[in-house]
């Protein structure tokens, strides 16, 4: 009964190569998140679908590109992985009529490491 | 440019004590201020909130409050209890849409020594 799930939870992989990463919420929220927190920390948004429309989309390289095949999934895709892109990949959902509505859930996060 | 700032990387506090954890923030068109707790290899999960219309808002032993003129926020946790020993993140969020662009500090680490 996971409410966000995320698949992989380990990414261990080369410079250069092509991965994606899954993120499924059962919550029926209509907003999902992709967030990535760095070596330091901090927890910074990358990406945000409503009902399958981009509405967020913050300063990151073109190799990132999110996908979001129906409401409960948001995929995210990296292209041409460098090391600097090593780091947890969140996903998060909200729901719009919710309150309070800004609260978003969260999954167990991608641990992603380019070799 | 950090808009939301936790200046104490790490509190360290004895059980049955208070916890005192802040955040000060940058932008006064925040109107929504979250906590978020996380344990070690979890992703955050949401522990209170309040609205810039409010001072306090209270939730069990976890009371969040809201300093406006100063932008500062504080949770407090009391009693603490062991189980509390996570990181904490303030966030906060400018309103006006639907869409939360949270904004994050860079968390604060609770330990809780029994």
């Amino acid at each position: 009964d996971t409410a966000v799930s995320q698949t992989p939870k380990y990414l261990v992989t080369q410079m250069g190569n092509d991965k994606s990463i899954k993120c499924e919420q059962n919550l029926g929220h209509d907003t999902m998140y992709w967030y990535k927190q760095d070596s330091k920390k901090f927890l910074k948004i990358m990406f945000s679908y409503n009902n399958k429309e981009l509405i967020i989309n913050e300063t990151v390289p073109n190799r990132f590109s999110p996908k979001s095949p129906d409401k409960a999934h948001l995929n995210l895709h990296i292209n041409s992985l460098e090391l600097g892109d090593s780091a947890v990949y969140f996903c998060a959902s909200s729901g719009d009529r919710e309150w309070p509505q800004e609260t978003q859930y969260f999954g167990p996060g991608t641990r992603l490491l380019v070799l | 440019d950090q808009q939301v700032k936790q200046n104490s990387p790490s509190l360290s506090v004895q059980e049955g004590r208070i916890s005192i954890l802040n955040c000060d923030y940058t932008n006064s068109m925040f109107d929504y201020f979250l906590w978020y707790k996380k344990y070690p290899a979890e992703g955050p999960t949401f522990l209170i909130s309040i609205s810039s219309i409010k001072d306090k808002n209270e939730d069990g032993r976890f009371t969040v409050f809201l300093n406006k003129s100063a932008k500062h926020l504080s949770l407090h946790i009391v009693p603490s209890q062991p189980g509390d020993s996570a990181v904490y993140f303030c966030a906060s969020y400018p309103g006006g849409t639907s869409y939360g662009k949270l904004t994050f500090g860079q968390g604060t680490i609770l330990t809780v020594h029994p």
